[in-house]
């Protein structure tokens, strides 16, 4: 089963909109931090926000949020005010387990946000 | 400049070549890891370093062969590859393996194509 769902083929926004992209995840680890990376067309992975499972607010980090629904195993990335170079794909990532072992981090397939001007 | 830096960017090569591709990072971490990506795939784990030494290796062919000779350098030495093995490899480094909240630092990346 994947750890990491991530079912939007592609997604579009007009500028200075808000998007919500999906990403839902399986473990039985009740301890886990959930990520999300930007990766332009450059190529190289760009950390957005994390949530800790046992954190109690949602994350934000200044125009990304995360709304973060436990019982539903889900931690969609919101942007607010969408702007032309936030065209990249976008990828939820999922760390299990405390420290003390190496916890590797899990990658979902991605999703694709063009943002039209 | 990015904290994580791979070289080279793109690399063509035939299937009995060898080749190596580089990764530096300036950012003090204790872990290094290499992952691939393929269109269409989840990005894959290959290898996790820690301190130097390899902790992770998630049952990549032996055509593939990592070398972490310090905490700053980490390189992925390429052999006898086929066609499937054309992705984009990253490299990234984190200030711990064991480190629950902490996110990992990519480089952008050597885009491979074996002909």
């Amino acid at each position: 089963a994947q750890k990491i769902t991530q079912t939007q083929p592609g997604m579009f926004v007009q500028e200075k909109e808000a998007v919500t992209l999906d990403c839902t995840y399986d473990t039985s680890d009740p301890s886990y931090g959930l990520f999300w990376y930007k990766q332009p067309s450059s190529g190289e992975m760009i950390f957005l926000i994390y949530q800790g499972s046992y954190d109690q607010q949602n994350a934000t980090e200044g125009r990304y949020s995360l709304n973060f629904q436990k019982a539903r195993k889900s931690a969609n990335l919101v942007i607010s005010a969408s702007q032309l170079g936030d065209s990249a794909m976008y990828f939820c990532a999922m760390r299990e387990g405390l420290t003390g072992a190496n916890s590797k981090l899990t990658f979902g397939k991605g999703i694709t946000l063009s943002v039209r001007p | 400049e990015t904290g994580v830096t791979q070289t080279p960017r793109h690399l063509v090569m035939g299937m009995t070549n060898k080749k190596s591709l580089k990764c530096e990072q300036h950012l003090g971490h204790n872990a290094m890891y290499w992952y691939k990506q393929s269109a269409k795939k989840p990005l894959e784990l290959m290898f996790v370093y820690s301190l130097e030494e390899r902790v992770e290796n998630n049952s990549v062919p032996s055509r593939f062969s990592p070398e972490c000779p310090n905490s700053s350098h980490l390189f992925l030495h390429l052999h006898t590859l086929q066609p499937e093995d054309s992705a984009l490899y990253l490299c990234a480094s984190s200030p711990s393996a064991s480190y629950l909240t902490g996110e990992l630092f990519f480089g952008e990346g050597s885009r491979l194509t074996v002909l």
